[in-house]
């Protein structure tokens, strides 16, 4: 199993551009979240989504959306990029049953907005 | 809302002591709690997921209890070595893929 990846690594944007974040996991989780951790802060959550098609807002929402059509694949769009977005972005994913919500996280995507 | 603190912020010790790191949490209402390392500008790794029915999990060197009605946790990592140095976040669990982190305690173990 690969895990939970995520494309890009990388990513410099400019203030107002657009861009997709992607994650997948090959593990057949229901549970998939998207946080962003600022430096030496801890991560807080974007949006999350229970299953396919379900989708929900978490602390920091905004400028951000997100859409599951799979259970595979969770995406997170800025919709037009601001510095204040300048931050690392991690993707996690967990199962439903007995060790429910026990996360799984990919590597990260550093992004900057100048 | 819930909310997650770490104590200490970092914390310096030297080569094979004993330590604690603490995690207190406000909301007792929770499913599990969930103890994670982050090495310098790498991801998250897993090390202990207590439920909310259990007092302590241990792996290896490593040992994290849980009191859900006074809201605290502490991971107990015994005869540390420089390897450990990293930080170490708790994550609280109370509604469906929905998590909570602390602000993390960043170890440092001098040999």
């Amino acid at each position: 199993n690969a895990g939970v990846t995520q494309t890009p690594k990388f990513q410099v944007l400019k203030t107002g551009q657009s861009m997709t974040l992607q994650c997948a996991q090959d593990m057949n989780h229901e549970y998939m979240s998207w946080y962003r951790q600022d430096p030496g802060m801890g991560l807080r959550l974007i949006h999350y989504s229970v299953g396919a098609g379900i989708t929900d807002q978490g602390e920091v929402p905004n400028g951000y959306n997100v859409s599951r059509s799979t259970t595979e694949d969770f995406p997170l769009r800025l919709l037009s990029a601001a510095p204040s977005q300048t931050s690392v972005y991690f993707c996690a994913s967990s199962w439903g049953g007995f060790r429910i919500y026990e996360q799984y996280f990919g590597p990260g995507t550093r992004l900057t907005v100048t | 809302k819930q909310e997650v603190t770490q104590i200490p912020a970092a914390l310096s010790v030297p080569e094979g002591e004993n330590l604690v790191l603490n995690c207190s949490f406000t909301d007792s209402a929770i499913y599990n709690l969930q103890w994670f390392r982050q090495d310098p500008g790498k991801g998250l790794t897993s090390l202990l997921l207590i439920q909310s029915s259990q007092r302590e999990q241990t792996s290896g060197r490593l040992n994290a209890s849980l009191d859900k009605s006074s809201g605290r946790s502490t991971l107990y990592i015994a005869a540390s070595q420089p390897g450990d140095s990293a930080t170490y976040l708790c994550a609280v669990n109370t509604n469906a893929g929905k998590s909570t982190f602390g602000d993390g305690t960043t170890l440092t173990v001098k040999p």
